[in-house]
């Protein structure tokens, strides 16, 4: 009964792969997350959907694309993957997102990237 | 600008010390949360306490208390007699206005050692 789940735990790849980092959460919530965390361990938002739409998209490279199947779902997918991309990916999810109110965000696992 | 400073960061104890993380944080916002999360070594993300500007009652939860100075910006965290479970990464962050939504600003944490 894991609220938010990601998959895989543990990404080993070459660089210049393809790969795809997905996370589901059985919460109800309206609103999913990408962050990434860094070796010093800074975290950064990269996107944002609210039911299936994008709301927050940070400056990162075209070569990170996520997409939204439906609003338990938010996949992450990576192209052309850099050494520079070696990170711990989070996802998280809140019940919405709205100015009026700041929801708590409840993140998952993480998923653990190396890029060779 | 929008700003989260944890100005410590290594923190080590001995057990049944009690230590306190500051969080000192900038914002224009008049409304705004304040969250603090914790990361053991297992590297998932967790919640520990959201907090609104306009309430500035300290909370407590079992060993861990919380201190928000609105006068100083300050929003502290306490564990009283520590234990070595308690050693991890400890994230304080803001949710601010970014327009159309809101999102969250990271402090660089504090990683905590309790040592027996």
């Amino acid at each position: 009964d894991t609220a938010v789940s990601q998959t895989p735990k543990y990404l080993v790849t070459q660089m210049g792969n393809d790969k795809s980092i997905k996370c589901e959460q059985n919460l109800g919530h309206d609103t999913m997350y990408w962050y990434k965390q860094d070796s010093k361990k800074f975290l950064k938002i990269m996107f944002s959907y609210n039911n299936k739409e994008l709301i927050i998209n940070e400056t990162v490279p075209n070569r990170f694309s996520p997409k939204s199947p439906d609003k338990a779902h938010l996949n992450l997918h990576i192209n052309s993957l850099e050494l520079g991309d070696s990170a711990v990916y989070f996802c998280a999810s809140s019940q919405d997102n709205s100015l009026e109110k700041a929801e708590t965000q409840y993140f998952g696992p993480g998923t653990r990237l190396l890029v060779l | 600008a929008q700003k989260v400073t944890q100005a410590q960061t290594e923190i080590s104890v001995v057990e049944k010390e009690d230590v306190t993380l500051d969080c000192v944080y900038e914002t224009r916002d008049t409304t705004y949360y304040l969250f603090w999360y914790k990361q053991p070594p297992s590297g998932e993300l967790v919640f520990l306490i959201r907090r609104n500007s306009f309430d500035e009652q300290n909370e407590i939860s079992g060993r861990y208390s919380w201190n928000f100075q609105k006068s100083t910006s300050s929003f502290n965290f306490t564990i009283t007699a520590s234990q070595v479970v308690d050693s991890a990464v400890y994230f304080c962050a803001l949710s601010y206005n970014a327009g159309n939504n809101r999102k969250l600003i990271w402090g660089l944490g504090t990683s905590l050692a309790v040592n027996p």
